[in-house]
């Protein structure tokens, strides 16, 4: 089973707009920890903001915010001030602790981001 | 000061030859972790270690392997690199201490293209 969904391969904002970039995770493990990440075309996975299980508070982190849902299961991203240079591949991830496991982080399939001038 | 180190950046390696792709770590981070993307693709874990413990992913095929020799380094052995194996290939670390710590660390990766 999936364990992190994206659902929208592709989206487009015009610049200074905010977007939203949906993620939906699956876990049993109470302790978890979700993480976004931007990959430029150049292919290096940049660390954008991250939420624990157990914060209380979203995340934020300058222009990028995390939508933390925990009874929904969801963790969006979200871009204010959208800038030409946010143009990149955001990447969802997951670490927990499978059943009988250790730790380990997964990823979601992606979301294309396009900001238009 | 670069934390996670892939070295190459770039490898050609010929159809069926074996190749290793090396990855350094300045962290200390317990957890090594390697990924294979292929393009307009999610990264794919292979495996990971933790500490000495190797722990493979139930669908990365044999043709892969990993050694960690000590905390500090983490090798990627493709036994025999077939053509679908040309991907960019990430090496990635984290504390592993709980899941209360902060991101992982990502090498810039090793383009692996196969002739």
């Amino acid at each position: 089973a999936q364990k992190i969904t994206q659902t929208q391969p592709g989206m487009f904002v015009q610049e200074k707009e905010a977007v939203t970039l949906d993620c939906t995770y699956d876990t049993s493990d109470p302790s978890y920890g979700l993480f976004w990440y931007k990959q430029p075309s150049s292919g290096e996975m940049i660390f954008l903001i991250y939420q624990g299980s157990y914060d209380q508070q979203n995340a934020t982190e300058g222009r990028y915010s995390l939508n933390f849902q925990k009874a929904r299961k969801s963790a969006n991203l979200v871009i204010s001030a959208s800038q030409l240079g946010d143009s990149a591949m955001y990447f969802c991830a997951m670490r927990d602790r499978p059943q009988g496991g250790s730790e380990k982080l997964v990823f979601g399939k992606g979301t294309k981001l396009t900001v238009n001038p | 000061d670069a934390m996670v180190i892939q070295n190459p950046r770039y490898q050609v390696t010929q159809f069926g030859k074996p190749v290793t792709l090396s990855c350094s770590q300045t962290l200390n981070h317990n957890v090594m972790y390697w990924y294979q993307q292929k393009s307009s693709q999610a990264p794919k874990l292979l495996f990971h270690y933790y500490d000495k413990d190797f722990n493979n992913e139930a669908d990365t095929p044999d043709n892969f392997q990993s050694r960690r020799p000590n905390t500090s380094f983490c090798f990627l052995d493709i036994r025999s690199p077939g053509l679908g194996d040309a991907a960019m290939y990430l090496c990635a670390t984290s504390r592993g201490q709980g899941v209360g710590n902060t991101e992982a660390f990502f090498g810039q990766g090793t383009r692996l293209t196969v002739v």
